[in-house]
């Protein structure tokens, strides 16, 4: 069964560092997404991504935060710059349609623990 | 309350018990999805229920939908201790974007 892969499973990194967490959405999919859920809180939602550009982002992703799709199967979230509140797991998702139509189906996560 | 509030926040039953969750909400939706976490893994979907559904079943599953009261329930039958996990519902309306509550930890015990 297809499956959302992310890579790496946990990355420590210091405030201030720049950090690439990396997604391989399921292959026919044409909608992904990003969200995170800090430790003890609720999955949020972060940005989502379609023919290329932002369709919609939260209040969480800030000038801080980017996404990329720089290749036919890569889907990247890059921090500039870390802060200690960045600390979260990070989730990716891809769907195949939008607006109701599609489950989403989520990656197993990225641990980030920013020292 | 926030959209997509879980009720209880943590529920323990016995293997072979009926676990029953609550979710409301606010807003208007286009579904109502319940995915489930094991401690510190991703989640995993269970079922997706969309506005215009009242009741789906899948396996030991069952879902219902009240738009009216913009509430939803997860009813897991005979429990196993495998069922012990963190459930969540999500809401999905306008553009496509999930929001989670905080979910309800089921513990079931052997």
């Amino acid at each position: 069964e297809p499956e959302v892969t992310q890579t790496p499973s946990h990355q420590v990194t210091q405030m201030g560092q720049e950090v690439i967490l990396r997604c391989v959405p399921i292959s026919n999919h044409l909608y992904f997404y990003w969200y995170r859920q800090i430790l003890g809180q609720k999955v949020e939602f972060l940005v989502s991504f379609y023919n290329n550009e932002i369709s919609e982002k939260s209040e969480i992703f800030d000038d801080q935060f980017s996404v990329e799709r720089p290749d036919g199967s890569n889907f990247t979230l890059k921090i500039r710059s870390t802060k200690l509140e960045d600390s979260a797991m990070y989730f990716c998702a891809s769907s195949g349609w939008a607006g109701g139509q599609e489950t989403q189906y989520f990656g197993p996560g990225t641990r980030l623990l920013v020292l | 309350s926030q959209q997509g509030e879980e009720d209880p926040q943590a529920l323990s039953i016995q293997e072979g018990e009926n676990a029953t969750m609550n979710c409301s909400y606010k807003t208007s939706i286009n579904n109502l999805q319940w995915y489930r976490q094991n401690s510190g893994r991703g989640l995993v979907h269970l079922i997706l229920i969309r506005s215009n559904e009242r009741e789906k079943h899948s396996g030991r599953l069952r879902v219902t939908l009240d738009t009216s009261k913009k509430s939803s329930s997860l009813l897991i039958t005979a429990s196993r201790a495998a069922d012990t996990a963190s459930y969540f519902c999500a809401t999905e309306s306008g553009y496509s974007t999930l929001t989670f509550g905080k979910g309800t930890m089921l513990l079931v015990s052997p």
